[in-house]
């Protein structure tokens, strides 16, 4: 079965600087898709990035990038110039390419705090 | 916008009720899933639905049931609830998968006395 696994369980980091939030995944499938969601306070989960396993390439939405490195089953979020309103719990999530359903499997989220 | 709506933020329940907790979606997904969060966690599925009356059971099923008559409302139930049912509650819809991203509903904080 997949894993997904956050090690982090509260992070900090100062106002305008930049922090990572690792994720590391267990999988036996060669194709999956990862999603990076953040929760702020008010409860709603967004999205915050997607990476498809067979993209080499690292996803990048504006201040948000991830570092995918497949062979580790690595997949880290970076939060450049970070802002206030970044504070929030993030989950990493996991799902299988052949799930049609879009089932997915969460890790168990990273409180992140910005100082100003 | 994707709207899922949750019928009640905050909801306060005896031990032995049962507890109906709605969630509506208003872009005719065909997918729709109920979580429960706890603190170190993270977001465990207790069901899901792909179409209309069809439903699986997720990681935690036990204590809990679903119904989906309608496309865009599923319904998780606690047949008979207990104090360790006491959790936040999320409900969420998505369109077909692949790396489409599944929406949220606010939450139910859910307290079983």
């Amino acid at each position: 079965a997949q894993t997904v696994t956050q090690s982090q369980p509260e992070m900090s980091v100062q106002e305008a600087e930049t922090v990572t939030l690792s994720c590391t995944y267990d999988t036996s499938e060669s194709d999956y898709y990862l999603f990076w969601y953040k929760q702020p306070p008010s409860r709603q989960m967004i999205l915050v990035i997607r990476q498809e396993a067979y993209k080499q390439q690292n996803a990048t939405e504006n201040r948000f990038s991830v570092n995918f490195q497949k062979a580790a089953k690595s997949f880290s979020l970076k939060i450049s110039d970070s802002q206030l309103g970044d504070a929030a719990m993030y989950f990493c999530a996991y799902r299988g390419y052949s799930s049609n359903t879009g089932k997915l499997i969460f890790g168990q989220g990273t409180t992140l705090q910005v100082k100003p | 916008d994707v709207k899922v709506t949750q019928s009640s933020r905050y909801l306060v329940k005896r031990t032995g009720e049962k507890v109906f907790l709605e969630c509506v979606q208003d872009m005719d997904h065909e997918n729709m899933f109920w979580y429960r969060q706890d603190p170190g966690l993270g977001l465990r599925l207790i069901y899901f639905s792909y179409d209309v009356k069809m439903k699986e059971k997720g990681d935690i099923p036990e204590g809990y049931s679903v119904s989906r008559e309608k496309k865009e409302r599923f319904s998780l139930i606690l047949e008979s609830a207990s104090t360790n049912q006491t959790s936040m509650y999320l409900c969420a819809s998505m369109p077909g998968g692949g790396n489409q991203p599944q929406h949220f509903g606010d939450g139910t904080r859910l307290s079983i006395l």
